[in-house]
């Protein structure tokens, strides 16, 4: 079973949807999480940390259940410039961070 | 602008070259990755690097050898290659680790002949 799973999509929406990602880890040890983002022929960016309170950033809410290990990305009101790969990331308790797949956006005008 | 720069950005090398990948990070911070991300696979961890001492390999092939000579520079030395060798090839830095955000370079480019 892989550590982080995501949906690889994708998503074609039009703008203004509300849209919905998924990740889930393996590792109930896992300590820290958080949403990147990859435009094409990038390197990944951090877009938001992951709270267990849930946690919100303009258009963005990321949402964590311990219990079930699984994290969730929302993105209401898609604009153009959200097409991008979306990464789920834990930490694990190992030395370095383990990236999901990703799961690729394509908002269409 | 990336606080994270990595050299060089397009790389072609044939299977009996020898080259290098440098990265050097500007960001103050104490710990250095090696990322390694194929086409339709998530990003593969290398090597990690914790106040210039390696922390990990995972389980990395001899022909890919790194060297972090200080906390800000980290290389990546590459002999006897193989064409499934050829991806994107992320440096990346943080604080300290275990890591909570990580900063990225912007990535070598690695196609083997």
């Amino acid at each position: 079973r892989k550590e982080v799973e995501q949906d690889p999509g994708p998503f074609n929406v039009p703008e203004g949807a509300t849209v919905a990602f998924n990740c889930t880890y393996s590792n109930s040890a896992s300590q820290s999480f958080f949403w990147y983002r990859q435009d094409c022929r990038k390197e990944p960016k951090l877009l938001m940390s992951v709270y267990s309170s849930g946690n919100e950033d303009g258009r963005f809410t990321a949402q964590l259940n311990r219990a079930s290990q699984y994290i969730s990305l929302l993105i209401r009101d898609s604009k153009l410039s959200d097409s991008a790969t979306y990464l789920c990331v834990v930490n694990t308790g190992r030395r370095a961070l383990t990236f999901g797949s990703g799961t690729r956006l394509q908002v269409q005008p | 602008e990336t606080g994270v720069t990595q050299t060089p950005r397009h790389l072609v090398m044939g299977m009996t070259n020898k080259k290098s990948l440098k990265c050097e990070q500007h960001l103050g911070h104490n710990a250095m990755y090696w990322y390694k991300q194929s086409a339709k696979k998530p990003l593969e961890l290398m090597f990690v690097y914790n106040f210039k001492e390696q922390t990990e390999n995972n389980s990395v092939p001899s022909r890919f050898s790194p060297e972090c000579p200080n906390s800000s520079h980290l290389f990546l030395h590459l002999h006897t290659l193989q064409p499934e060798d050829s991806a994107l090839y992320l440096c990346a830095s943080s604080r300290q680790g275990p890591p909570g955000t990580i900063y990225f370079g912007e990535g070598s480019w690695l196609t083997v002949v």
